[in-house]
């Protein structure tokens, strides 16, 4: 199972982009990349997941470099709202979510 | 947006009672999972089920767990004899798909358990 590596935490301030970059030097090659987003005392919500090259939603952007070693997740003119913790998680479902990115806005 | 659904949202119960946790998957998902996460530390896989049976599980789920489909709506985990360390945020999730990869998993706001 590929592990994962990200920052601990981030600070930021409203309307910035942030911009989170997760190690994963194993992935297999049928692994896609998947990052969550965690409020206190809530379950995780699905964010974005891709493969390779560049995936965008209307929540974030994923950028995969081609040797697929790292991923960026890009959270564009971020508000106090995206306050959370972000986790970076590669291939299989069974995997432990890691410690992830706590994201702490400021105005 | 459909939701997952987790009740109750809070429960204390005495060491050695058993508890079962209730979750409603999004109705056209298959594939469903328990998660837990101990205050302050990761959210860890405990255990996933599809069609009618466990598909894969923890080192965590031991014997004192168990899942269970009762009808076409509800997805339960019941503890049998609770110890303290069971205190947790328990979350239920769903997907649609499950491979080699994942589709993402919608997960429930979770239920607390306090094991007292």
């Amino acid at each position: 199972l590929a592990k994962t590596t990200q920052p601990i935490s981030m600070d930021s301030y409203e309307g910035q982009e942030v911009n989170i970059t997760c190690s994963h030097n194993n992935i297999a090659t049928n692994d896609y990349i998947t990052w969550y987003q965690q409020f206190p005392s809530q379950g995780p919500r699905f964010i974005i997941q891709g493969y390779k090259t560049k995936v965008t939603n209307e929540v974030a952007s994923l950028f995969i470099p081609a040797d697929r070693k790292s991923s960026t997740l890009s959270l564009p003119r971020v508000s106090l709202s995206d306050t959370a913790v972000y986790y970076c998680l590669v291939g299989d479902y069974k995997l432990s979510f890691g410690a992830g990115t706590t994201v702490t806005v400021r105005a | 947006e459909p939701e997952v659904t987790q009740t109750p949202s809070h429960q204390v119960t005495q060491m050695g009672q058993e508890v079962i946790l209730r979750c409603v998957p999004i109705s056209n998902h298959l594939y469903f999972y328990w998660y837990r996460q101990i205050l302050g530390q990761k959210v860890e896989f405990l255990v996933s089920f599809y069609n009618n049976e466990i598909s894969e599980k923890s080192e965590i789920f031991d014997d004192q767990f168990s899942v269970e489909r009762p009808d076409g709506s509800n997805f339960t985990l019941k503890i049998r004899s609770t110890k303290l360390e069971d205190s947790a945020m328990y979350f239920c999730a769903s997907s649609e798909r499950q491979g080699d990869y994942n589709y993402g998993y919608t997960f429930g706001s979770g239920t607390r358990l306090t094991v007292v």
